[in-house]
């Protein structure tokens, strides 16, 4: 089966401009999960979703990021504006059920904002 | 809250070495324990889990066993392999079973010929 796509794979912005980042998962995953994983940490979770609905946005910056998943496929995440601490790679995950098995990941898109 | 701590990095080995990478948790309940591994370029694979108290998960000649009395869940592979160099990470589900994983750090390893 295809993976989990991400794109851009690269993306270099200044401070204060908008990126936007586009995950295609596993077809028939119902739950898709957004990480950001800075350098020399491990990944955090940023939101996840069941289907169309957001299961878990706590740790959100919804200041500055928002996420979609458009009739419960294809998911954007959106930083605007982007600062400094936001470089890192933002990954992406899908999984057939809700629940902590059965995760696949995508390559991710490295972000560094300057 | 729930958290993961793992031995720093990196871990610097020879070919046919034994590995051992440490990995400690802070959970309440009883949450599921995982190893990942990252390839260089490549997304976070599953390696192994562990679902409860004194399960011992293994692939790849990889193993570890989920110990509650001492909140740990240790990497270990008799002989490494220099295809093993890579980011590995310990993890643990987070409280209600909702999907989340939360990760340690990671430890990088390198095997050298």
């Amino acid at each position: 089966e295809a993976g989990v796509a991400q794109s851009p794979r690269y993306k270099i912005i200044e401070k204060r401009q908008s990126v936007a980042f586009w995950c295609n998962p596993i077809s028939g995953h119902a739950t898709l999960y957004w990480y950001q994983q800075i350098l020399g940490q491990g990944p955090k979770l940023l939101i996840q979703f069941q289907n169309n609905g957001v299961v878990d946005d706590s740790q959100l910056p919804k200041d500055r990021f928002s996420a979609e998943r458009l009739k419960g496929v294809d998911s954007t995440l959106k930083i605007q504006p982007a600062k400094l601490e936001d470089s890192a790679v933002y990954l992406c995950a899908s999984s057939l059920l809700q629940g902590p098995y059965g995760y696949t990941f995508g390559s991710g898109t490295r972000l560094t904002v300057v | 809250g729930n958290s993961v701590t793992q031995m720093e990095g990196p871990v610097t080995l020879s070919e046919e070495a034994f590995l051992t990478i440490n990995c400690t948790y802070t959970a309440t309940g009883y949450p599921s324990l995982f190893w990942y591994v990252q390839y260089p370029g490549e997304g976070l694979q599953l390696l192994l889990k562990a679902t409860k108290a004194d399960d011992k998960g293994s692939n790849k000649g990889f193993e570890a066993t989920y110990r509650k009395e001492t909140t740990s869940f240790h990497l270990e592979k008799g002989s490494v392999q220099v295809s093993d160099s890579a980011v590995y990470f310990c993890a643990l589900s987070g409280p209600g079973n909702t999907g989340k994983l939360i990760f340690g750090q990671g430890t990088t390893l390198q095997v050298k010929p």
